[in-house]
């Protein structure tokens, strides 16, 4: 049973470049989430997904971040036009049901700095 | 709003001493409640999770913690630690269901030979 992977694990990007990463969960996952970590913070929730459908994406931080899962599988997070602040990791992970008794499993983050 | 507190930054032990980490939560109702662990630069390992029932859940790694419900707390223990434990610990609570989880800022465990 693999875990959680994401892609690339490190990103060096000029500002105002946009960039995308990608999450592939664990098979039979349908659960979806993407998360975000400063340095010397815990992660914070942005968005996820139930199959194909975001159920909640009021937590991204700005209409700059959009993400998406098309076919209920691999999930894409994708940044426009990226500012400094915007240097973080970024967390993806999965469950296999939803609600209440639910056990998330991380992956290993994607970094992204923004110079 | 619901909300976690680690008071303790950074902690540093003897390899061999025991361990407590504090978590406090703030929520009306019981919570699900997580204790993850970081190593640098890489994701979360769950450690243990609190649903119900027993209070007392044991994880992996020889880590246990207990669920306070009269104090909000859920502290994490090792009786012994081992040097491979120096990590980042994060508490995490999740109010009515777990797709949202809210974590606290971590505590930085540092483990002397």
């Amino acid at each position: 049973d693999t875990g959680v992977s994401q892609d690339p694990r490190h990103k060096i990007t000029k500002r105002g470049q946009n960039v995308t990463f990608r999450c592939d969960p664990i098979s039979e996952h349908n659960r979806l989430y993407w998360y975000r970590q400063t340095l010397g913070q815990g992660p914070e929730f942005l968005t996820y997904f139930q199959n194909e459908a975001q159920l909640e994406k009021s937590r991204l931080l700005s209409d700059r971040f959009s993400a998406e899962r098309p076919k209920g599988s691999f999930s894409t997070l994708e940044i426009q036009r990226t500012e400094q602040g915007d240097s973080a990791m970024y967390l993806c992970a999965s469950s296999k049901r939803a609600g209440s008794g639910n056990t998330i499993y991380f992956g290993e983050g994607s970094w992204l700095t923004v110079v | 709003a619901q909300s976690v507190t680690q008071p303790d930054i950074h902690i540093t032990v003897s390899e061999g001493a025991s361990l407590e980490l504090r978590c406090n939560y703030s929520y009306g109702a019981t919570p699900y409640l997580f204790w993850y662990v970081q190593s640098p630069g890489q994701g979360l390992q769950l450690l243990l999770k609190y649903f119900s029932g027993d209070t007392l859940v044991q994880g992996i790694k020889g880590f246990e913690a207990e669920f306070k419900r009269s104090q909000s707390s859920f502290n994490l223990r090792k009786p012994s630690v081992h040097w491979s434990d120096a990590a980042e610990y994060f508490c995490a609570v999740g109010a009515g269901n777990t797709d949202k989880l809210i974590f606290g800022t971590g505590t930085r465990l540092q483990v002397f030979p």
